[in-house]
């Protein structure tokens, strides 16, 4: 089973919103990554969580606030957010073995900032 | 700057053709490859992946090829079907040498397969 899922698949939010995105896995893998993806572009990496402590934050604005409760569980909670924050916010968690790392991606959810 | 670079940006091909994307690299740290493929909407999948170890891996119709002196490596999409038609991401990361399994991607390749 190599399923992560996300929840809502779609939200649309105003710019004084506060609102929060979730991501499931149950596979065991303990790093688990927000990446924002915006269209015809690649996934930009936003924040890494290893063994549920933030371990990369890629300058992302304070108004994008993760948290990671426990191995299984990642949120990203939004507030005040932007029109240009609308994009495709994508969970990903990585297993290694062997040397082998292997990240797996969830379908993403469509943030839409009015 | 560009870690991972990918050409090229979009591709069209008949149903049954080869389809052939590139990507190039330049840290040499870098020891893990992997191809995403990604349909409209939905995160991107993990197709296939190398280890620089070996210079080629087939995987029923898709094939990476992989020159590690180069630098480069691509992918190639035999008797390619509509249903190809989508788009493709090659990355690159350090595998042995991080904790954190960092992805790279190139810009992407728009696949479209005509019938």
């Amino acid at each position: 089973d190599t399923e992560v899922t996300q929840t809502p698949k779609h939200l649309v939010m105003g710019m004084t919103n506060k609102k929060s995105l979730k991501c499931e896995q149950h596979m065991g893998h303990r790093a688990m990554y927000w990446y924002k993806q915006k269209a015809k572009k690649p996934p930009e990496l936003m924040f890494v969580y290893s063994y549920e402590k933030l371990s990369i934050n890629e300058s992302v604005p304070s108004r994008f606030s993760p948290e990671c409760p426990n191995s299984s569980l990642l949120n990203l909670h939004l507030h005040a957010l932007q029109p240009e924050d609308s994009a495709l916010y994508l969970c990903a968690s990585r297993r290694k073995r062997g040397g082998v790392d292997t990240q797996y991606f969830g379908p993403g959810t469509r943030l839409t900032v009015l | 700057q560009q870690q991972v670079k990918q050409s090229p940006q979009s591709l069209i091909v008949q149903k049954g053709g080869i389809s052939i994307i590139n990507c190039a690299y330049e840290n040499t740290a870098f020891d893990y490859f992997p191809w995403y493929q990604q349909f409209p909407g939905k995160g991107p999948a993990l197709l296939i992946a190398i280890r620089p170890d070996v210079s080629e891996k087939k995987e029923g119709r898709f094939t990476i090829s992989f020159n590690k002196s180069a630098k480069q490596f691509s992918l190639h999409i035999m008797d390619s079907q509509p249903g190809d038609s989508a788009t493709y991401f090659c990355a690159a990361s350090r595998g042995r040498g991080s904790t954190l399994g960092r992805l790279y991607f190139g810009r992407g390749t728009q696949l479209t397969v005509w019938p």
